[in-house]
C-alpha cells in the first residue's frame, strides 16, 4: 500500500529564515504530488501540487517543491518564512487509483 | 459557489448514540472522502466515493457507515458512538480531471 512519511513532526524557525520539509513516498508508478497547509483552527488548504512536466513547482505565498523521482521525494521549500506561515503542513499522493494518501503532517512553527 | 460544505459544524455525543455528518459540493466532482484528523496522525481515510450510489472502504472504516445516494451528497453515519471516535471529521471532494482534493470546514465531534 501507497503511504507517505514527513521527515519532521515539528519545526521552529524564526522569521526569515529559509524552510525545507521532507515528504517522502512509497509507491513507484506514477503520481500526483500536493502540498496542504492547514493554518490553526481551518480547513486544508492546496499549496502546490505536481502531476507531470517541470519537476519544480510552484504554488501560492512563496512555497515551491521539488519532484524528484529518483529518490521518492517531494520536499517544500520557502526561502524566508514569516509569522503567518505558521500552521500545519502535510505531504499528499495520489497513485493511479483514487485515494489521496496523507502524511503525518508537520507542524510549522514561526517566531516573530 | 460554495464548494464543500458541512453539516453540523460541532456535535457532542452520549456513547451509544447515533448520527449522521452531511458532506455536499457543488463542484459536480465524481470523488468524495471522508477522513478524520487525530493528534500526531494526520488524515487517516474512513470510507470514499468515485461515484452516485458507489462506496468503498479506507484505511478506518470500521464503526462508520457512507451513503451516495446523489452525486453532490456524501453522509456519514456513525451507528453507536464510542469515545474513540471523538476527531475532527473533514469531507473532501475531487474531480476526475483536476485531482486536486477540496476540503470543508471540518466537523468537531466528541463523543463522552
Amino acid at each position: 500500500a501507497q503511504s507517505v512519511s514527513q521527515h519532521n513532526h515539528h519545526v521552529i524557525l524564526s522569521e526569515a529564515a529559509s524552510l525545507e520539509l521532507g515528504c517522502n513516498y512509497s509507491y513507484g508508478g506514477t503520481v500526483n504530488l500536493f502540498w496542504y497547509v492547514q493554518y490553526p483552527g481551518q480547513h486544508l488548504q492546496l499549496l502546490l501540487k505536481y502531476f507531470s512536466g517541470d519537476p519544480l513547482v510552484k504554488g501560492i505565498k512563496g512555497f515551491e517543491a521539488e519532484f524528484i523521482k529518483s529518490k521518492f521525494s517531494f520536499n517544500l521549500r520557502k526561502p524566508s518564512v514569516q509569522w503567518s506561515d505558521t500552521a500545519e503542513y502535510f505531504c499528499a499522493v495520489i497513485e493511479d487509483g483514487q485515494n489521496f494518501v496523507f502524511g503525518p503532517g508537520t507542524r510549522l512553527s514561526v517566531l516573530p | 459557489n460554495a464548494g464543500v460544505t458541512q453539516t453540523p459544524k460541532f456535535r457532542v455525543l452520549k456513547t451509544g448514540q447515533s448520527m449522521t455528518l452531511l458532506c455536499a459540493q457543488d463542484m459536480n466532482h465524481e470523488y468524495m472522502y471522508w477522513y478524520r484528523q487525530d493528534p500526531g496522525m494526520g488524515l487517516r481515510l474512513i470510507h470514499y466515493s468515485v461515484g452516485e450510489g458507489t462506496t468503498a472502504k479506507g484505511e478506518v472504516p470500521d464503526g462508520y457507515n457512507v451513503s451516495r445516494l446523489k452525486k453532490q451528497n456524501f453522509l456519514l453515519g456513525l451507528e453507536s458512538a464510542a469515545p474513540s471516535q471523538t476527531s475532527v471529521y473533514f469531507c473532501a471532494s475531487s474531480s476526475w480531471e483536476g485531482r486536486e482534493a477540496f476540503f470543508g470546514q471540518g466537523t468537531r465531534l466528541t463523543v463522552v
